[in-house]
Formats: C-alpha cells, sequence, structure tokens
C-alpha cells in the first residue's frame, strides 16, 4: 500500500477483554516494529520483526502482550485480559531495510473501561 | 543503554523568528539518527536521517546537522506551518536497529 495502515483507529474495550491491533505495512518493507506513545512523549519501543522472524521483544510490558507477523506482512499486537493502564495509542511502523528511516501508521487509540 | 534527550521541551517563536532544536544521544555507536515532524492526532512524519558527524540535511526551513554528540534541527525564517512537535530518534550500531526515541520539542510558531 502507499502507507502503513492501522486499525481500528480508535478501540474501546472493557476491562478484561482481549484484543488484537492490525498493521499492514508498506508493500515490500522488510522491517516492521511496533511502539505505544503516550501523550507528550515520543515513541516507546515494544517490538520489532525482520520478515516474519520476531527480533526482540523486549519493549513488551509483560505477557499479556504478544505480537506476530507469520507471512513477513501484516501484524498483529494482542494484549490479552486488557487493564486500565494498557490505555493508550499504539503505532506500528515499517521500514524498507533493518538500517533505514521507519514510516510511521496513523495509530490505534486504545482505551479500556 | 541509549539515550536521547531533546531540548527544549517546548518553544514559542514568532513567524519569521529563527531558531534550533536541540537532540543529545548517548550511544555506544551511531548507526543513524532520524528527525520527525509529528502534528496532533498523527503519526510521526519522517524528515532526514543523518549519519555521520559533519553531515547535514536540508528541507525547505528546515536543516538538520549531526556531531558526535549531539544533532540540531534549524528552523529559518518559521511559518505558522511549522508548528509541531519534533522527534528525534536514534539507531545504534552494535546489532540492534531499534529506534530510541526522544519525547520531543513542542513548537509553536505565531504569526
Amino acid at each position: 500500500g502507499a502507507g502503513v495502515s492501522q486499525s481500528p483507529r480508535y478501540k474501546v474495550t472493557k476491562r478484561g477483554q482481549d484484543v488484537a491491533l492490525r498493521c499492514d505495512p508498506i508493500s515490500g518493507h522488510v522491517s516492521l516494529y511496533w511502539y505505544r506513545q503516550a501523550l507528550g512523549q515520543g515513541p516507546e519501543f515494544l517490538t520489532y520483526f525482520n520478515y516474519e522472524a520476531q527480533q526482540d521483544k523486549s519493549g513488551l510490558p509483560n505477557d499479556r502482550f504478544s505480537a506476530e507477523r507469520p507471512e513477513g506482512s501484516i501484524s498483529t499486537l494482542t494484549i490479552q485480559r486488557t487493564e486500565q493502564r494498557d490505555s493508550a495509542m499504539y503505532r506500528c511502523a515499517s521500514s524498507s531495510e533493518p538500517n533505514t528511516e521507519a514510516f510511521f501508521g496513523q495509530g490505534t487509540r486504545l482505551t479500556v473501561v | 543503554e541509549d539515550q536521547v534527550t531533546q531540548s527544549p521541551e517546548a518553544l514559542r517563536l514568532q513567524e519569521g523568528e529563527s531558531s534550533s532544536l536541540n537532540c543529545s544521544y548517548t550511544v555506544s555507536g551511531l548507526r543513524g539518527l532520524f528527525w520527525y515532524r509529528q502534528d496532533p492526532g498523527k503519526g510521526p512524519e519522517f524528515l532526514f536521517t543523518l549519519y555521520s558527524a559533519g553531515e547535514e540535511k536540508e528541507k525547505e526551513r528546515l536543516k538538520a546537522t549531526l556531531t558526535k554528540k549531539e544533532s540540531f534541527l534549524h528552523i529559518t525564517a518559521p511559518k505558522p506551518e511549522d508548528s509541531a512537535t519534533y522527534l528525534c530518534a536514534v539507531q545504534a550500531e552494535g546489532g540492534s536497529y531499534i529506534p530510541t526515541f526522544g519525547r520531543g520539542t513542542s513548537l509553536i510558531v505565531h504569526p
């Protein structure tokens, strides 16, 4: 696609529910990153893929968070048993190669009530 | 641990009043430094990549420069449409390709 696409744009869920956030990167991009961004802060790293391989998941806050990119393109970030503290803007970015600039999507605003 | 510090946190300028934003970094070795612009409610928009000390990149009223310890984003004769948050990110050598972001500088340009 022309840019990084994330869906849904907004998600409101009840505490304890599972949510899945989707990222469709720029076509052909090798690397895909997930970040979380609080208001007034820079993006905070969560996890990173090259092709379908998860290279680093050190930024995932706990084991309720997981991510996959099974065919090396679309990625899903899943949060199980959501808590209010999970409320944030979740951003996905992709880059053509691992050491090049990343391009961001519009993000998914998650609200846990 | 890689660290990125941006200053000032916020900056208010009059239209036409040139200034600079600072990004200081601490990494074991720099692979690349990226500047982004972020408008409210939008994702960061890529501006520049700098790879080595002494390198400069320009785009319209913006010029980014790099030394071994910091980068500057110079804004010449800014306009109100330059108002945004400017983010800096560094990518370290040595295996990890993860860009680490600073907290950003919020720029407001008054007409």
